[in-house]
């Protein structure tokens, strides 16, 4: 069956650092994936999308890469600030959209 | 920039009773959906709806559920007789394009079933 791994479930990092977040999946061959941000209590709010065919992505502090190979997509903040802090969800398209558990991530001043 | 709205923003009810969620999706949208997430735990696709028809639907959308678009503006999930766990945040979403789209979710309504 399709499966959607968030490497963990919770990630600290200091600010200024960059966060690495990342998502793994099985048995699927998406033609694309797109990362979300969650706030407590809010719904997810979009972020990038990145096609198959793209390797690399970015959004101002953002990037996301995708390896259809590793069957893996990386999501990167640069110069993190405690305002970066919520969960990151990755989603992926089949005959639904499905989601990802999460990596919430907190950014330490 | 326009917004995906939902009412109520919380929801108190008894177990075995109806409940009407609303959402307003974004006026020039035309996938609509709901998804689903108990506290704690993921966001979970229920169904997918465009021209008036259920385009997808998830193994938890069963006959208790429902959808409709009563009019132009209103998008709305219909829970029939409420079990306990049907508790949880409730999110509409709507996209130009079916999934390959961005999709922009409301800010959800919670349901608590007692």
């Amino acid at each position: 069956s399709q499966k959607i791994e968030q490497n963990s479930e919770a990630l600290n990092i200091q600010e200024g650092k960059t966060a690495t977040l990342t998502c793994n999946y099985t048995n699927y061959s998406p033609a694309y994936l797109q990362w979300y941000r969650q706030d407590p209590g809010r719904g997810p709010v979009f972020l990038l999308l990145i096609r198959e065919n793209e390797k690399e992505k970015r959004k101002e502090r953002l990037k996301v890469t995708f390896d259809t190979t590793l069957k893996q997509s990386l999501f990167h903040i640069t110069a993190s600030q405690p305002a970066d802090s919520a969960t990151y969800l990755c989603a992926l398209p089949s005959r639904q959209l499905t989601f990802g558990s999460g990596t919430q991530l907190t950014v330490l001043p | 920039e326009p917004e995906v709205t939902q009412t109520p923003s919380h929801q108190v009810t008894q177990m075995g009773q109806e409940v009407i969620l609303r959402c307003v999706p974004i006026s020039n949208h035309l996938y609509f959906y709901w998804y689903r997430q108990i506290l704690g735990q993921k966001v979970e696709f229920l169904v997918s709806f465009y021209n008036n028809e259920i385009s997808e639907k998830s193994e938890i959308f069963d006959d208790q559920f429902s959808v409709e678009r009563p009019d132009g503006s209103n998008f709305t999930l219909k829970i029939r007789s409420t079990k306990l766990e049907d508790s949880a945040m409730y999110f509409c979403a709507s996209s130009g394009t079916l999934f390959t789209d961005t999709q922009y979710f409301g800010p959800g309504t919670r349901l608590t079933v007692l």
